[in-house]
């Protein structure tokens, strides 16, 4: 079946590091989607991404779609203790009912 | 009411009981989303409505889970006998169409 895989699973970084997630699927994708998810909260929208080869930034985090739609990944620069979480990607799948297919996510660490 | 709501946000019960879970959507919004997320894991897609009708079911809803939304507003999902590996956070969420997806606080089963 179609999937969507992560990595890193887990990531520990020293406060102002850069960090990179990336994610991928087994199927082309209509537009991918990243979201945010705190400790003991729900996952929140971050951005969508609907072009080929798309790149979009937001302050500190920069969100990039791949070439053949299949890919994407999340760089956050000069990491922040307000990172902290788990970053999901989303992939929606091209069949009549928009499916989405969330990853596995990232859980990012930031030490102070 | 700006967001998605989800009644209760806890549930404690016994294996063989069942629970019914309460979804409000963002008003403007004619699909709704349940998934189910256990620990260290993305959300898992469980079933989705467009409006009123319900237009795909995972192979992850057994026969036990029953979803509705009667009148294209609110959905309730229901476990019947609930079993010790039901517990997890089950997760809501609306969308206009295909578009963003807006995630509710979830309610988190326990299932003892």
């Amino acid at each position: 079946g179609q999937q969507v895989m992560q990595i890193p699973q887990y990531q520990h970084v020293q406060e102002g590091e850069d960090f990179t997630t990336y994610c991928n699927s087994s199927t082309t994708l209509s537009n991918i989607q990243w979201y945010k998810q705190r400790p003991g909260g729900h996952p929140v929208f971050l951005i969508q991404l609907v072009k080929s080869g798309e790149v979009k930034k937001q302050k500190r985090l920069t969100f990039q779609f791949g070439e053949a739609k299949k890919n994407s990944s999340l760089h956050i620069t000069a990491t922040q203790t307000t990172d902290v979480g788990t970053y999901f990607c989303a992939g929606t799948l091209k069949t009549s009912y928009d499916k989405v297919i969330f990853g596995p996510g990232t859980s990012l660490s930031v030490i102070p | 009411d700006t967001g998605v709501s989800q009644n209760p946000r806890h549930k404690i019960t016994k294996r063989g009981q069942n629970v019914t879970f309460r979804c409000d959507p963002i008003s403007e919004h004619n699909r709704l989303y349940w998934y189910r997320q256990t620990l260290g894991q993305g959300p898992e897609f469980l079933t989705y409505f467009q409006n009123e009708a319900q237009l795909e079911k995972s192979r992850l809803l057994s026969d036990r889970f029953s979803a509705e939304r009667p009148k294209g507003s609110f959905s309730t999902l229901e476990i019947q006998r609930t079993e010790q590996g039901d517990s997890a956070m089950y997760l809501c969420a609306s969308s206009y169409f295909g578009g963003t997806q807006y995630f509710g606080p979830g309610t988190r089963l326990l299932v003892l």
